[in-house]
């Protein structure tokens, strides 16, 4: 299984801070790699794919780097609505594997 | 727009059986591969498997041995079943869909809460 490690675990940030989360692979996945957002109560929300290519509708203050092994989501200027848990999730081979999350908190 | 909706149970006694349903509509259920994902409370997520048309299911080696996926086109569902539950698999179930076997899963349930418990 391919394991994806995500730093930090958590942050605490202010609203229109630059904020850069890290996501690692344990192996080389090219850029099958996507990251999701998720509320609260809610279903996982897919944000970027092919490590850099934003979803149709998602704010440009999100951007996705990286390629190999080592990836970055970046929130440029925090929002309220950006309080929320983020993950990164490989797909370039099975079982899938999702890294163990990113919460980002109002400081 | 592709919608999934989960069903079944919300509680399972240990040792049984867990069954969940998810029902596709906006799409043929036929085009994509179809998942189950599961976050037990406070954690991470947890692929279970997929299932696709003309394409052997695939499980998580970790579930294989308890898991099966299936597929009834004529209701355009697809289900879950996984025995022998414990209090470790009390989670919510999402079930969710990918254009590919690689490509994004772009189309998640809203996920459905299944304890473990007698």
């Amino acid at each position: 299984d391919i394991q994806m490690t995500q730093s930090p675990s958590s942050l605490s940030a202010s609203v229109g801070d630059r904020v850069t989360i890290t996501c690692r692979a344990s192996q080389a996945i090219s850029n099958y790699l996507a990251w999701f957002q998720q509320k609260p109560g809610k279903a996982p929300k897919s944000l970027i794919y092919a490590a850099s290519i934003l979803k149709d509708g998602v704010p440009s203050r999100f951007s996705g780097s990286g390629s190999g092994t080592d990836f970055t989501l970046t929130i440029s200027s925090l929002q309220p609505e950006d309080f929320a848990t983020y993950y990164c999730q490989q797909y370039k081979s099975y079982p899938l594997t999702f890294g163990g999350g990113t919460k980002v908190e109002i400081k | 727009q592709v919608q999934l909706q989960e069903s079944g149970p919300g509680l399972v006694k240990p040792s049984e059986a867990l069954s969940l349903t998810c029902t596709v509509s906006g799409g043929s259920i036929n085009t994509y591969y179809w998942h189950w994902i599961r976050q037990a409370p406070g954690k991470g997520l947890e692929w279970i498997g997929y299932i696709s048309d003309s394409v052997s299911p695939n499980y998580n080696p970790s579930l294989k041995s308890r898991v099966t996926i299936s597929v009834d086109r004529s209701r355009n569902q697809f289900s879950l079943n996984m025995k022998t539950v414990t209090a470790a698999d009390t989670a919510i179930y999402f079930c969710a869909g990918s254009r590919g076997r690689f490509q994004l899963i772009d189309y998640w349930g809203q996920g459905t809460l299944v304890v473990v418990s007698s």
